[in-house]
């Protein structure tokens, strides 16, 4: 069982939607996560967060630690974020589980 | 900077030979990785490393053995290379700590075991 779950596992949508990509995980966590991959790609990271939220350009991400559960929102959205967005949690230190990621495509 | 590098990126064996895949950061980070990536599965844990000459098994270490005898350096070894390491494989650092931490990824090495 994967003890990170992400939603949708895939998704398309037109130039312009808002998207929101869900992570929900069981383990108590340090830092979560979210971290993208274009088509035979390397993996980038995109953000790193404990708490709260944090943004960089169109990219949104929340995390609520309560519920276990974080969002990653892009606003605007244009075909170059066509991808594979991956979330992971770090636990017990050293330890990192990835979700299986969300294969997004967005058409122009 | 040059970030997190791996080599090869390609490469082609026949079940039973033996090669190395070499991670190399230049970002004096403790924290090394090594994982594997499947279709339809998420980013599994070979082997990893917190600091220079140690390393831990991760979730699928059987089948590899790894080495970090710099700090900069990460080995990945298949002793008898089977089908079912056929993979690509991802090489991460980052720096110790909780609250920080972000991760840094090699571009990957696409192995074919034939």
């Amino acid at each position: 069982k994967n003890e990170v779950e992400q939603s949708p596992q895939n998704l398309t949508a037109q130039e312009g939607e808002f998207i929101t990509i869900n992570c929900s995980y069981s383990v108590g966590i340090s830092a979560l996560h979210w971290l993208q991959q274009h088509p035979g790609g390397g993996i980038v990271s995109l953000f790193m967060l404990s708490s709260g939220k944090k943004k960089h350009g169109r990219l949104i991400a929340t995390i609520n630690i309560q519920e276990k559960h974080s969002s990653l929102h892009i606003t605007a959205s244009h075909p170059r974020d066509s991808a594979v967005y991956i979330c992971a949690v770090r636990y017990q230190g050293d330890k990192i589980i990835f979700g299986k990621g969300t294969r997004l495509h967005i058409l122009p | 900077n040059a970030g997190v590098t791996q080599t090869p990126k390609f490469r082609v064996l026949k079940t039973g030979q033996s090669m190395t895949l070499l991670c190399a950061q230049d970002m004096n980070h403790e924290y090394m990785y090594w994982y594997r990536q499947d279709p339809g599965m998420g980013l599994r844990l070979i082997h990893y490393s917190v600091g220079e000459g140690t390393t831990a098994k991760g979730e699928v270490p059987d089948g590899y053995n790894v080495s970090r005898l710099k700090k900069q350096n990460f080995l990945l070894g298949l002793e008898s290379a089977a089908p079912s390491q056929t993979s690509v494989y991802f090489c991460a650092s980052r720096v110790a700590g909780a609250v920080t931490g972000e991760l840094f990824f090699g571009e990957g090495s696409r192995l074919t075991v034939l």
